[in-house]
């Protein structure tokens, strides 16, 4: 079968980094998806490796490596509206996207 | 980037109506959208794959009947909750793609069936 694990919960300081992890096992590899989703609205695009290495975005970076089934996304200099939940995505072989459960992210001041 | 705008952002119905979702590809030309239902604090779920033109390509345990998809232009897709009932309050997000490169969601609509 096809899964993506990711961690539940994380909590976090303000103004520190946290680095959230995605694993998965799926039929192909086609890219993945990291979008971030406040709570009671639509996800909203963060990133997409489909190449190992790391994609620098502002504050937001993510890393493949395909090799290992295994991304994370690196939230740094964290704010207070960072706190939300952070949805892996892959999209397999059938270019059809399968999502992780998410990560929720509590930011403490 | 690509737009995709859904409506309406929430919308309150009685139990047996029946509602319509809309969703849009504003700046560009979606062969394919996808429907998905979100429960609270779970991820995305998956109901159906809307192809212009043709039928939609549900999800297994997902009713056809029951969920109405239509993909009657490029740039609009519909969905339509039948015979609605209090357990199909959710959040329905659709999303097109551009390309295999990104998936651009809509603002997802809170259904709540009373």
């Amino acid at each position: 079968g096809q899964n993506i694990d990711q961690p539940t919960e994380m909590t976090a300081t303000e103004g520190a980094i946290v680095q959230i992890n995605c694993t998965y096992q799926t039929s192909g590899f086609n890219g993945l998806f990291w979008y971030q989703q406040h709570a009671g609205e639509a996800p909203t695009f963060l990133s997409y490796n489909v190449l190992d290495g790391l994609e620098e975005k502002g504050r937001f970076s993510s890393f493949l490596s395909r090799s290992k089934g295994y991304s994370y996304l690196l939230l740094k200099e964290l704010q207070m509206k960072d706190s939300a939940s952070y949805l892996c995505a892959v999209r397999d072989r059938d270019y059809q996207l399968i999502w992780g459960a998410g990560t929720k992210l509590i930011i403490k001041p | 980037g690509a737009v995709v705008s859904q409506h309406p952002s929430r919308v309150i119905c009685k139990s047996g109506t029946s509602v319509k979702i809309e969703c849009r590809s504003l700046d560009f030309q979606a062969t394919t959208m996808f429907w998905y239902r979100q429960f609270p604090k779970q991820s995305l779920m998956l109901m159906a794959t809307s192809n212009e033109g043709s039928k939609a390509t549900y999800e297994q345990g997902v009713e056809k009947d029951k969920f109405l998809i239509n993909h009657a232009s490029l740039t609009l897709s519909t969905l339509t909750v039948t015979s609605a009932h209090p357990e199909d309050s959710s959040f329905y997000i659709c999303s097109a793609g551009q390309g295999h490169t990104e998936a651009f969601f809509g603002q997802g609509t809170r259904l709540t069936v009373v």
